[in-house]
Formats: structure tokens, sequence, C-alpha cells
């Protein structure tokens, strides 16, 4: 069955401070991995989109890495700010339709003044 | 990229009621969704809106309780029927563009 477990569920760090957050994931077949970030009572906006050859990918002070081979990803917040307080979902794709997709329960992350 | 509107936002809903959500997209598109996600959990997608023929429904999913129409490339709408509390969810539209995933920004149903 795929697959895809998300840590820590929730995370609490102060304003400006780094955090890592992970996923890993038993899908297949594999296609991509995205990460989307989801504001309370709003549509998820994409992160990050990495296909099996990608290793690292940044958009901002977002950034994603994926291990194909363990099927581990994470992403990373550097200098966090009030504003990234969200969930954080890992999503894996078996294809490009948008119809064969794996979410992770996602991580809910506070960010602190 | 696409623009995705979503109507209405937000609405309490009376137990046994039906309302529907409707999907706008800025531009042509093949594949559209719908997914639910119930409060705390992440998305389940309930059905693919197919243009011109009846909707792929998932797993646990029925065209009584969730009848979608796709009348053309940029538009759909999904119905929730007969309302329970247990139907109280966000209900988004997403579509495919490209290698890129766009959703709405969600109608949060709440069923009282």
């Amino acid at each position: 069955k795929n697959q895809v477990e998300q840590s820590p569920q929730s995370l609490i760090i102060l304003e400006g401070k780094n955090c890592t957050l992970q996923c890993n994931y038993t899908v297949s077949p594999f296609s991509n991995l995205r990460w989307y970030k989801q504001d309370t009572g709003r549509g998820p906006v994409s992160l990050t989109i990495m296909t099996f050859s990608e290793n690292t990918k940044s958009n901002g002070r977002y950034t994603a890495t994926l291990d194909a081979d363990t099927k581990q990803s994470s992403l990373h917040i550097t200098a966090s700010q009030l504003s990234d307080s969200a969930s954080y979902i890992c999503v894996v794709s078996a294809n490009n339709a948008g119809n064969m997709l794996t979410f992770g329960g996602g991580t809910r992350l506070m960010v602190k003044p | 990229s696409a623009v995705i509107s979503q109507k209405p936002s937000r609405d309490i809903c009376q137990r046994g009621t039906s309302l529907t959500i409707q999907c706008q997209v800025d531009s042509q598109v093949t594949m559209m969704f719908w997914y639910r996600q119930q409060p705390g959990q992440s998305l389940t997608l309930i059905a693919t809106a197919n243009q011109g023929s009846e909707a792929t429904y998932e797993s646990g999913f029925v065209i009584d309780k969730f009848p979608i129409s796709r009348p053309n490339l940029t538009f759909s709408t999904l119905t929730v029927s007969n309302m329970s509390p247990e139907d109280s969810s966000i209900y988004l539209c997403s579509v495919g563009m490209g290698n890129t995933i766009y959703f709405g920004e969600g109608s949060w149903l709440t069923v009282v």
C-alpha cells in the first residue's frame, strides 16, 4: 500500500530559528515528490517539486531534499518567520496527471516570536 | 500557472440539505479533481471530474452523495447531498497543469 509518513506531527520553534521536516514514503511507481504549505482554512500552495533525478530544490528560505534510494525527503526552513506557521504536506505522485497522489499527514509548524 | 476560484469559501449548512460548490479555473485544463479534508486530517481524493462524461469516483465515494458536473474545461461543481455533521470538511478543487498540481482556496463547510 502506498504510504507517506511525515514527522514530526507538530513542531514549535522560535522566530529566526531553522527547522527540518521529514517525509518517508513507500509509493510505487514514483514520479515526483512535492511539498505544500497549507495555512489554516486555506488550500495548499506548492513549495517545491522534485523528480527522481533531483536531490535538492530551493524556493527562497525553503530547501527540499530527496533521496530516492532511501525514499526519504526533507524540507528545511531557514530563518523562520511568523508567517511560516502552517501545515506542511509531503505529497508523492505516481504520475503527473494529479490523480495518483499520496498525501502525508502533514507537519503542523508554529513559529513563535 | 493556474488561478482557481472556489465558491462558497465558507458556509454553515443544516443537516439534510445539499450544497453545491463551484470551481472556476482561469485556463482550460484537462484534469480537475475534488478533494475532501476533514478536520485535522490530510486530503482525500473524492473524484476526478471528467469533461463530457461521468466523474470517476474513488473508493468510498458515490455519485448519489457527491454528484459532480464538468460542463467545460474551465468549470466544475461538486454537490454534497443530504448533509450530516460528518460531512463537515474543507472541500478543495484541484487541477493539473504541466507537472504542477494547483489547489483552490477550499470551501469550508460546517454542518449543524
